[in-house]
């Protein structure tokens, strides 16, 4: 069955630091890829997406992801954190044999001051 | 537009009482989801629709109904609220076509069941 996995559950960061959080999809076939973002209190809002072309994806706020269809990989990467990416991000796959989304278990950033 | 809107907010339940979750959007969205959001679990789906009159089974049916007489609105039935339903509830939506997987999500109802 189609997976999607995150081993990094929480992290926690200082101000400035760079970001990867990995994200890993267990399916052989054609994959839409996504990370969505969580903020405290709030639902869960698009930060960016994979269909095809370019591997490597600009979304809002300095994020970017990298496609690698080898390593069945979709990190998420920022260069240079803010406290306000304090969040819980989740990393997404929709496949081409299903209607449905399956989410990963999330990973909760802390970013301090 | 107002999305995907969700109501109640918040909502304690005793256990054997039954409620329903209301969720609504004004996007002509085909395709509806309820998904519940357990700490440490992401988010697991409970039912879907891919329009009016359709709805599926997702990954954690039990408990739960569904129904979808119109494209807006597609509530959530809890009809024996037992407390492994504790949880908080999110709905989405998406078109039909565009965007495939994207999906916009309401702001959730934090469901308690004592």
């Amino acid at each position: 069955a189609q997976s999607v996995s995150q081993h990094n559950h929480h992290v926690i960061l200082s101000e400035a630091a760079s970001l990867e959080l990995g994200c890993n999809y267990s399916y052989g076939g054609t994959v839409n890829l996504f990370w969505y973002v969580q903020y405290p209190g709030q639902h869960l809002q698009l930060l960016l997406k994979y269909f095809s072309g370019d591997p490597l994806v600009k979304g809002i706020k300095g994020f970017e992801a990298e496609f690698i269809k080898s390593k069945f990989s979709f990190n998420l990467r920022k260069p240079s954190v803010q406290w306000s990416d304090t969040a819980e991000y989740f990393c997404a796959a929709h496949t081409d044999n299903t209607d449905k989304l399956i989410f990963g278990t999330g990973t909760r950033l802390q970013v301090f001051p | 537009n107002a999305g995907v809107t969700q109501t109640p907010k918040f909502r304690i339940l005793k256990i054997g009482q039954s409620m329903t979750l209301q969720c609504a959007q004004d996007m002509n969205h085909n395709y509806m989801y309820w998904y519940r959001q357990d700490p440490g679990m992401g988010l697991k789906l409970i039912y879907y629709s891919v329009g009016a009159g359709i709805t599926d089974k997702g990954e954690v049916p039990n408990g739960y109904n569904v129904s979808r007489s119109t494209t807006e609105d597609f509530p959530l039935r809890l009809e024996l609220a037992a407390p492994s339903q504790t949880s908080v509830y999110f709905c989405a939506s998406r078109p039909l076509g565009q965007g495939f997987g994207e999906q916009y999500f309401g702001p959730g109802t934090r469901l308690t069941v004592t």
